[in-house]
C-alpha cells in the first residue's frame, strides 16, 4: 500500500504571497490532519478533515485554511505569508475517525518564506 | 489536550547500548503514542499504549506506562546507528482523540 504523499517537497515563497500544499492519504484513510513543525514551537496541530468536513482545528490564524476532496486528498492554503510561516508542514492520515487515532505521516513539505 | 514533556532533550550513546527516554504528563490520558522522526522528515508510528495497559513490546522497543506517576518510558535495546532520530510522545486526553506532541528527545547513536 502506498504511503502518505505530499507535494511539493520543498517550496520557497516571498512574504505576502500565498501557498497551497497537497496531501494524498493512504488508500482507505478518510481522516487527514495537518501539522506545522518549527524548531521553536515543535509540532503544532493545524486542523483535521474527515469526509470533506473540518472536524478539529488548532490555534492558528485564519490565514491557514484547508479542504478535503471526495477522494480524501487534502490541501492546505496559507495566505499572506509571513517569515514565521517558514516550517516543515506535515500531513498525516488515519483509518479511524475517532477513538484510537494512529496516524501515518507523509514526508512533509519544507516551506521557506523570504 | 495536554502536551507530554520528554526527557532528556538529547541523548548520545554508543551502538549496542540501551537508550531510555521518558515522557511525563499532567492529567489522565486516553492513550499515549511514540513516534520517531529522522532528520526533518515525516514521523513514523512506533507504539501505542492505552491508559489501561502497562507495557508493550515491538521488536527492540519496550514502552511502559505508569499512570500513577503520569509517565511513560521508551526503551530501545541494543541500539544501532540507524536508531539516530528524534523521538516524540503524543498524548490523547479528555474528549479529544487528536494527539498532542511533545518537544521530543534527540537520540544520537555513535557507531
Amino acid at each position: 500500500k502506498a504511503g502518505v504523499t505530499q507535494t511539493p517537497r520543498y517550496l520557497i515563497k516571498t512574504r505576502g504571497q500565498q501557498v497551497t500544499l497537497s496531501c494524498s492519504p493512504i488508500s482507505g484513510h478518510r481522516s487527514v490532519s495537518w501539522y506545522q513543525q518549527t524548531p521553536g514551537q515543535g509540532l503544532q496541530f493545524l486542523f483535521e478533515y474527515f469526509s470533506e468536513t473540518q472536524r478539529n482545528k488548532g490555534n492558528f490564524p485564519g490565514r491557514f485554511s484547508g479542504r478535503q476532496f471526495s477522494n480524501s486528498r487534502s490541501e492546505m492554503n496559507v495566505s499572506t505569508l509571513e517569515l514565521g510561516d517558514s516550517a516543515l508542514y506535515l500531513c498525516a492520515s488515519s483509518l479511524t475517525g475517532t477513538g484510537v487515532y494512529e496516524q501515518y505521516f507523509g514526508p512533509g513539505t519544507r516551506l521557506t518564506v523570504t | 489536550s495536554q502536551q507530554g514533556e520528554e526527557d532528556p532533550q538529547a541523548l548520545s550513546i554508543q551502538e549496542g547500548e540501551n537508550a531510555t527516554m521518558n515522557c511525563s504528563y499532567k492529567t489522565s490520558i486516553n492513550n499515549l503514542q511514540w513516534y520517531r522522526q529522522n532528520s526533518g522528515r515525516g514521523l513514523v508510528h512506533l507504539i501505542l499504549i492505552r491508559s489501561n495497559e502497562r507495557e508493550k513490546h515491538s521488536g527492540r522497543l519496550r514502552v511502559t506506562l505508569d499512570t500513577s506517576k503520569k509517565s511513560s518510558s521508551l526503551l530501545i535495546t541494543a541500539s544501532r546507528a540507524a536508531d539516530t532520530a528524534s523521538y516524540f510522545c503524543a498524548i490523547s486526553s479528555g474528549g479529544s482523540y487528536i494527539p498532542t506532541f511533545g518537544r521530543g528527545t534527540s537520540l544520537i547513536v555513535h557507531p
